[in-house]
């Protein structure tokens, strides 16, 4: 099945800093990679997504990256904020297969620290 | 429009003890999942649904069961709990044919 590794699992960045988190998935057939933000006791929200007939997308200070060929995807967040620390879940699904199920990364806590 | 909402928030269990959580969607989804977290392990697929009446295993079905008797309602089952199933709970559901999934709050299961 879908392998998806993450890194790095924890990031501390300054207030104003850009963070960047890559991952890579295993199976070429994958072609959705949604990054989900989860604070803690909550559930996760999308944040962001990109399909695999895109390179980039952005939204704000919010940015993903797709490199199909070698199969990873990173996210990329500029002028963080102390409200952007969170949780950060990369994942990947392919098509009606397998239920548009997801396959998560294992995470990266991020700490904007003030 | 509630959302996705989950039955009950926490719930303590002894060993042995079997429970249902419950999954509800107000959105007219198809397609409804469950999937557990555990601290560094990110989600984990259980089961999933693609309609009413259907049911497939994921990536860690062993000691669950599930039933999609109606299409708003996914029931996840333990029927016998272990240690080991101690975990957060998420269900989640999708349109069919839009991958973008919509998460319940969780449920928070101690089995001791």
């Amino acid at each position: 099945g879908e392998n998806v590794e993450q890194h790095p699992s924890t990031l501390s960045v300054q207030e104003g800093d850009s963070a960047v988190i890559k991952c890579t998935y295993s199976d070429s057939a994958s072609n959705y990679f949604p990054w989900y933000k989860q604070e803690l006791g909550k559930r996760p929200q999308l944040i962001i997504d990109i399909r695999s007939n895109v390179g980039e997308k952005k939204d704000q200070r919010i940015a993903v990256t797709l490199n199909k060929t070698a199969k990873h995807f990173s996210l990329h967040i500029t002028e963080t904020q102390p409200e952007d620390s969170a949780v950060y879940f990369c994942a990947a699904s392919k098509a009606a297969d397998s239920g548009y199920a997801l396959n998560f990364g294992k995470g990266t806590s991020l700490l904007v620290t003030p | 429009n509630a959302g996705v909402t989950q039955t009950p928030k926490f719930r303590v269990l002894k060993t042995g003890q079997s429970m249902t959580l419950l999954c509800a969607q107000d959105m007219n989804h198809e397609y409804m999942y469950w999937y557990r977290q555990d601290p560094g392990m990110g989600l984990r697929l259980i089961h999933y649904s693609v309609g009413e009446g259907t049911t497939a295993k994921g990536e860690v079905p062993d000691g669950y069961n599930v039933s999609r008797l109606k299409k708003q309602n996914f029931l996840l089952g333990l029927e016998s709990a272990a240690p080991s199933q101690t975990s957060v709970y998420f269900c989640a559901s999708s349109l069919v044919g839009n991958y973008e999934q919509y998460f319940g709050p969780g449920t928070r299961l101690t089995v001791t």
